[in-house]
């Protein structure tokens, strides 16, 4: 059974670091790219990038780049998003999905960032 | 890149059938058969209803279809039901630079 199972729910302050996670298990890891997308409260899905960890290729939506950082570890089938210093603008939660072919057909349960001061 | 264009909301009655819009441009919709569709139930994490335009997954009831004409996608919901309340993503490939864009979601009442 596929499955993406991501870490749980941060609490941070402004200007903190932060590095989630999305480990997937029941197929070849390395061979699936894996999307991240943002949804900010009461809001809609925002694509941010993706990785193909068989390479590490990354590309991220030209409204994320330089904002975050996606990689992976495909030696512990497991992608990360991060960033340097969080903004209370970062609040939202935060899902990662398994694309294949042009679409995403398996999503994680997602990830609640919090950022307040 | 912007966002796909779709209506705020939509509604129907049990039994009726209603179709959400996604207007895009010949970028993203109009320039590939990649458009896939996703309902995301309450507090839940979206769910694959359609992709490459108009396939459905396996375990997605018929009653769910999808077609493009143009740069505008449509998702078509027939024989509403109250489980069919949820908000609808369409999303498009939009090139290998920055691959996917969403549309704003539309949130579906069965009244």
């Amino acid at each position: 059974e596929v499955q993406l199972v991501q870490s749980g729910a941060e609490v941070k302050k402004p200007g903190e670091s932060l590095k989630i996670s999305c480990k997937g298990s029941g197929y070849s890891f390395s061979s699936y790219w894996i999307g991240w997308v943002r949804q900010m409260p009461g809001k809609g899905l925002e694509w941010m990038g993706i990785i193909y960890p068989g390479d590490s290729d990354t590309r991220y939506s030209p409204s994320f780049q330089g904002q975050v950082t996606i990689s992976a570890d495909k030696s512990i089938s497991t992608a990360y998003l991060q960033w340097s210093s969080l903004k209370a603008s970062d609040t939202a939660l935060y899902y990662c999905a398994r694309r294949d072919g042009r679409y995403y057909d398996y999503w994680g349960q997602g990830t609640l960032v919090t950022v307040s001061s | 890149q912007s966002a796909l264009t779709q209506p705020a909301s939509v509604s129907g009655s049990p039994g009726q059938s209603i179709t959400i819009s996604c207007t895009g441009t010949s970028s993203d919709v109009g320039g590939y058969n990649s458009v896939s569709w996703y309902q995301q139930l309450p507090g839940k994490a979206p769910k694959l209803m359609i992709y490459d335009v108009s396939k459905r997954p396996s375990g997605v009831s018929n009653r769910f279809s999808g077609s493009k004409s143009g740069n505008t996608a449509s998702l078509t919901i027939s024989g509403l039901q109250a489980e069919d309340e949820a908000d609808y993503y369409c999303c498009s490939y939009a090139g290998s630079s920055t691959f996917e864009v969403f549309g704003g979601g539309t949130k579906l009442t069965v009244l």
